[in-house]
């Protein structure tokens, strides 16, 4: 089955804190791992995809096969990351994606 | 270039009404692919529209239908509308394989649905 389970619905931290999102995934095959974001009022948009192995607003993310996880990583947590953060993975030859429940993050200053 | 267009943004109907909402791609993209969004579920993949053609669909009732233009303008249709059909209904497009980078899907504002 092809399943994204992300087991916080919500986490909170104080600015400067690390943060941690949790990411694991269940797929036949190599999927493509993302991670999107949508700040309040805005659009749900492009953080991350694995395949281009870049930090974007100081998060990265590391995809393990082994562990099947896709584990979303801040070392200094800003106010301004606050949002909801979804973590979804895409088969080749498709545009479909397979959406996790989402993770609130709150940062508190 | 402008982003990905939703129309309308906010609906209101009882049910057994049907109901079309339309999606703009950004210029260039062909790939329309369309989303549920609701509290209890989360983000529910609904179809995927390349070149006019469903290339993929999610599991939701025959209720659900989309179609894309030659223009790779899309619509979707629910039938019959129930009170759980109500949602955020989100359209995201991509540009043609291998010249994405990064970003490689755009999505919509949504067009928010709620049935009475």
């Amino acid at each position: 089955a092809q399943r994204v389970t992300q087991p916080e619905k919500l986490l909170s931290v104080f600015k400067g804190a690390p943060v941690e999102l949790k990411c694991n995934y269940s797929y036949s095959g190599s999927p493509e791992l993302f991670w999107y974001v949508q700040y309040s009022r805005q659009r749900l948009q492009l953080l991350l995809r694995h395949i281009s192995r870049e930090s974007i607003k100081g998060f990265t993310a590391d995809l393990n096969k082994g562990e099947t996880s896709f584990h979303l990583k801040k070392p200094f947590a800003q106010e301004e990351d606050s949002a909801m953060y979804y973590c979804a993975l895409s088969g080749r030859g498709t545009d479909k994606l397979i959406f996790g429940t989402g993770t609130r993050l709150q940062v508190f200053p | 270039k402008a982003g990905v267009t939703q129309t309308p943004r906010y609906l209101i109907k009882t049910r057994g009404q049907q109901v079309t909402l339309s999606c703009s791609p950004i210029s260039g993209h062909r790939s329309v692919s369309w989303y549920q969004q609701t509290p209890g579920q989360g983000l529910q993949f609904l179809f995927e529209y390349f070149s006019e053609t469903q290339r993929n669909k999610g599991n939701f009732p025959g209720r659900f239908s989309g179609r894309q233009f030659s223009n790779s303008r899309s619509e979707m249709n629910v039938s019959t509308l129930e009170l759980g059909d109500s949602a955020l209904y989100l359209c995201a497009s991509s540009p043609p394989e291998g010249t994405g980078g990064l970003e490689t899907q755009y999505f919509g504002p949504g067009t928010r649905l709620l049935v009475l």
